[in-house]
């Protein structure tokens, strides 16, 4: 079946822009989560999401990193007055259940430049 | 404050030479070590999942094993195909992110 989708996959900012990232989870899928990846480092946490609701937050860097779920199934996280220490790439992963087994799926990762 | 480094951070071998990979953890409380492979501009990939000491899990030319605070990806006689970056990542109690090590760029030389 389908994996996780995410577009666009590259985005070029001028700083202050805002931006938004879709994800789309696995078809099914209860928990969706959302990392940033610096270059040559390992993805680090941002957000956690069951369902449409928003479990845990603690790794959105500052209060201009915004992520919803409205309906449960595709994502989306909007970075507002982006600034060049925001450029990386953006993962999304989900996964079927909440059980501390479930393997978290990633999708392609969308590079986020912002100059 | 839990924490994964993995070692080396690169990696070069020739086809065939076997080695293995480091992933060295402290957190408070383990539910699940992953191991992933990610290849240049794409999402990483899912390889194993190992829960307690001892246990191990194999994939083709992959072996994962698990210690209180280790894990090791064994590559036997690997292939250039097996070239990518390979990434640790714990789960512990009471969350459901994923904590990851920086990685292991691994380069296989036909």
């Amino acid at each position: 079946g389908a994996g996780v989708s995410q577009s666009p996959r590259y985005k070029v900012a001028k700083r202050g822009q805002d931006v938004a990232l879709r994800c789309d989870p696995i078809s099914g899928h209860v928990s969706l989560f959302w990392y940033q990846q610096a270059l040559g480092q390992g993805p680090e946490f941002l957000t956690y999401f069951q369902n449409e609701a928003q479990l845990d937050k603690s790794g959105l860097p500052s209060d201009r990193f915004f992520a919803e779920r409205p309906e449960g199934s595709v994502s989306t996280l909007k970075i507002q007055r982006t600034q060049q220490e925001d450029s990386a790439v953006y993962l999304c992963a989900s996964s079927l259940g909440t059980s501390g087994g479930d393997t978290q799926y990633f999708g392609p990762g969308t590079r986020l430049t912002v100059l | 404050e839990d924490q994964v480094t993995q070692s080396p951070e690169a990696l070069r071998l020739q086809e065939g030479e076997s080695s293995s990979l480091n992933c060295s953890y402290t957190v408070s409380g383990l539910r699940g070590l992953f191991w992933y492979r990610q290849d240049p501009g794409k999402g990483p990939e899912f390889l194993f999942t190992l829960y307690s000491a001892g246990e191990e899990k194999e994939k083709e030319r992959l072996k994962a094993t698990l210690t209180k605070k280790e894990s090791f990806l064994h590559i036997t006689a690997p292939k250039p195909e097996d070239s990518a970056t390979y990434l640790c990542a714990v789960r512990i109690q009471g969350a459901q992110k994923l904590v990851f090590g920086q990685g292991t760029r691994l380069t296989i030389n036909p």
